[in-house]
């Protein structure tokens, strides 16, 4: 069955660290790759996304993630967070074909402390 | 330009009594889908509609779920007989139809049986 995994359920991390947050999904065929974001009392957000090309994708408040296929993974990293990054982090994935539903990880709650 | 909308925010309801939640999809989105954000299940995917093609209901939990997109626009999701494993948030989503798609979230309508 298709599955997203999310090695971390909650990373507590002080300003200016470095994130690194896991994911690793399983499902046959082409994907699409997603990375959403939620702050609190806010509505889920697209951070980035990787649908071909490059591996290496950028997205948003500088966040960026690598696409490697060999590992099924899509693992997303800022190289110095800041308390605004404090929020929910959700993986996502779904077949590169129209109309499918997007598979979810559990989330990863990233907490950032001033 | 707008996003998805969704109404109410937030219902209360008893259990055992029927509720109707809304979406909005953007303009011109031709698909939209409904997910379920709870505790213990994080997001999962519920139906999927696409023009005026049938709907795809196989997240449906069971057969207290309905839901039907009128025009091509608006959908509503209706739980019949509610009870307190409904409790979550419904999410309601939309993109256009093709391959390497971005699905726009709404800010979801929080329900609580009690």
């Amino acid at each position: 069955a298709q599955s997203v995994s999310q090695h971390n359920h909650h990373v507590i991390l002080s300003e200016a660290a470095s994130l690194e947050l896991g994911c690793n999904y399983s499902y046959g065929g082409t994907v699409n790759l997603f990375w959403y974001v939620q702050y609190p009392g806010q509505h889920l957000q697209l951070l980035l996304k990787y649908f071909s090309g490059d591996p290496l994708v950028k997205g948003i408040k500088g966040f960026e993630a690598e696409f490697i296929k060999s590992k099924f993974s899509f693992n997303l990293r800022k190289p110095s967070v800041q308390w605004s990054d404090t929020a929910e982090y959700f993986c996502a994935v779904n077949l590169n074909q129209a109309g499918t539903a997007l598979i979810f990880g559990k989330g990863t709650t990233l907490s950032v402390s001033s | 330009g707008a996003g998805v909308s969704q109404s109410p925010s937030n219902k209360v309801t008893e259990k055992g009594k029927d509720v109707e939640l809304r979406c909005d999809p953007i303009s011109g989105h031709t698909a939209l889908y409904w997910y379920r954000q709870s505790l213990g299940q994080g997001l999962e995917f519920l139906i999927y509609f696409q023009g005026n093609s049938a709907p795809d209901k196989s997240g449906l939990p069971s057969d207290r779920f309905s839901a039907e997109r009128t025009g091509g626009s608006v959908s509503t999701l209706t739980i019949q007989r509610t009870q307190q494993e409904d409790s979550a948030v419904y999410l309601c989503a939309s993109s256009f139809t093709r391959a390497q798609e971005t699905q726009y979230f709404g800010p979801g309508t929080r329900l609580l049986v009690l």
